[in-house]
């Protein structure tokens, strides 16, 4: 089975520009995650969508940042007008919900570097 | 207090020697537990998962539960050189609800 799959996989951009990032999730999860990873702040959750609808998005850094999932198979991470700060690593998650919390499955992540 | 606490290490063991990793965490209704696996430039990948209080054990890899002391623990028996990684302690459930809630990781180093 395909796992999460994430593009794309590197990312290099001057700062000010929008970058969007995408996510299709394992085929029948119905929650996806989004996650930035750096060596300072860690993994740290960013925003998350249960059957396509945003649950939890104080994760989210400022309104630069913004993320959709249009459909149970596609989500998009993006952020406009980019800024170095924002060079980190990316990940997407996705899980079946299911009542008991089930684990989380990881795409290889998006290197975003902002110049 | 961190809601998930790990030591950062490195833990250094020999090959074929027994790694203790230990996590504690902070909510009291913490339902599900888990350990991950992040080899440097990867993603994290699931090893293992526990629910209830005990041990489970899944090939060289035991986790350990104890909720009364809030407290989650993974060894791994035979270490081998590829063992050698950052582990992250993950948790949710209780107010955490469906998000998973990550510890800093630990480094372990195994030496052959």
């Amino acid at each position: 089975d395909a796992g999460v799959i994430q593009s794309p996989r590197h990312e290099v951009t001057e700062m000010g520009q929008e970058v969007t990032l995408r996510c299709k999730p394992i085929s029948g999860h119905n929650s996806l995650f989004w996650y930035r990873q750096t060596m300072m702040r860690g993994l740290e959750l960013l925003i998350y969508f249960n059957n396509n609808v945003p649950i939890d998005d104080s994760g989210m850094p400022e309104d630069r940042f913004s993320a959709k999932m249009p459909n149970a198979s596609f989500s998009t991470l993006k952020i406009q007008p980019s800024e170095p700060r924002d060079s980190a690593v990316y990940f997407c998650a996705s899980s079946w919900d299911r009542g008991r919390n089930q684990p989380q499955h990881f795409g290889d992540g998006t290197r975003l570097s902002i110049l | 207090q961190k809601e998930v606490e790990q030591n950062s290490g490195p833990l250094s063991v020999p090959e074929g020697a027994i790694a203790s990793l230990n996590c504690t965490y902070s909510d009291r209704g913490s339902q599900s537990f888990f350990w991950y696996r992040q080899y440097s430039g990867k993603s994290p990948e699931l090893i293992m998962s526990i629910y209830s209080n005990g041990d489970k054990e899944d090939g060289r890899f035991t986790a350990q539960l104890n909720k009364a002391s809030q407290y989650v623990s993974l060894l791994i028996r035979d270490s081998q050189p590829s063992d050698s990684a950052t582990y992250l302690c993950a948790v949710n459930g209780g107010e955490y609800g469906n998000k998973l809630v990550f510890g800093a990781g630990t480094i372990l180093r195994v030496k052959s």
